[in-house]
């Protein structure tokens, strides 16, 4: 069965500290993975996505992560997280063949001056 | 539309009541999903729609809840005779195509953020 783990539920860094945010997955097929980050009362905004190729994939606001298949992970990263970056965070994953994505329950990211 | 929108923002209603939750898609995106986000938790896969017909309604989680999609736009989401853990914010997604053809990402609508008291 398809499951996305997010093992830390709450993660404080100071401001311009670097970040990383914790994604595994359990999929049978290949998997397409995505990191939807949601801000207090938006909707969820897509920062990037992994189809195929080049393992480490760039997305917006300087967010970057990088999919390992032998560790079936899929972390999100940023060198230096900006007061603006608190938020929830959703890794995801879907494919082809499934008709929806499958989501993790989060990481909310708190950022002290 | 520019985005995918949803009303209300917010629904507070009472045990019991019947409520309707309207997603509007993207303009031309066919495929159209809702999903349910509960207080810590993560989205829960209610319903998918290719075009007006639902070929998953696997994740309904009662017969109180329905939903239909007409004209190949807007969706309504329809819980009856809510009770206390209907409480959540239940969220519209929608694709270009089906996830099942491109596995691509989602657009996401703000939410409507439902208390049932």
């Amino acid at each position: 069965a398809q499951s996305v783990t997010q093992p830390d539920i709450h993660i404080t860094v100071s401001e311009g500290a670097s970040l990383e945010l914790r994604c595994n997955y359990s999929y049978g097929a290949t998997p397409y993975l995505f990191w939807y980050v949601q801000s207090p009362g938006q909707g969820l905004q897509l920062l990037l996505k992994y189809f195929s190729g080049d393992t480490l994939v760039q997305g917006i606001k300087g967010f970057e992560a990088e999919f390992k298949r032998s560790q079936s992970s899929f972390n999100l990263r940023k060198p230096s997280v900006h007061w603006s970056d608190a938020a929830e965070y959703f890794c995801a994953v879907g494919s082809t063949g499934a008709n929806n994505l499958f989501f993790g329950t989060g990481t909310r990211l708190t950022v002290i001056p | 539309g520019a985005g995918v929108s949803q009303s209300p923002s917010n629904k507070v209603t009472e045990k019991g009541k019947d409520v309707e939750l309207r997603c509007d898609p993207i303009s031309g995106h066919t495929a159209l999903y809702w999903y349910r986000q509960s207080l810590g938790q993560g989205l829960e896969f209610l319903i998918y729609f290719q075009g007006n017909s639902a070929p998953d309604k696997s994740g309904l989680p009662s017969d109180r809840f329905s939903a239909e999609r007409t004209g190949g736009s807007v969706s309504t989401l329809t819980i009856q005779r809510t009770q206390q853990e209907d409480s959540a914010v239940y969220l519209c997604a929608s694709t270009p195509m089906g996830q099942a053809v491109t596995g691509g990402p989602q657009y996401f609508g703000p939410g409507t953020r439902l208390t049932v008291l």
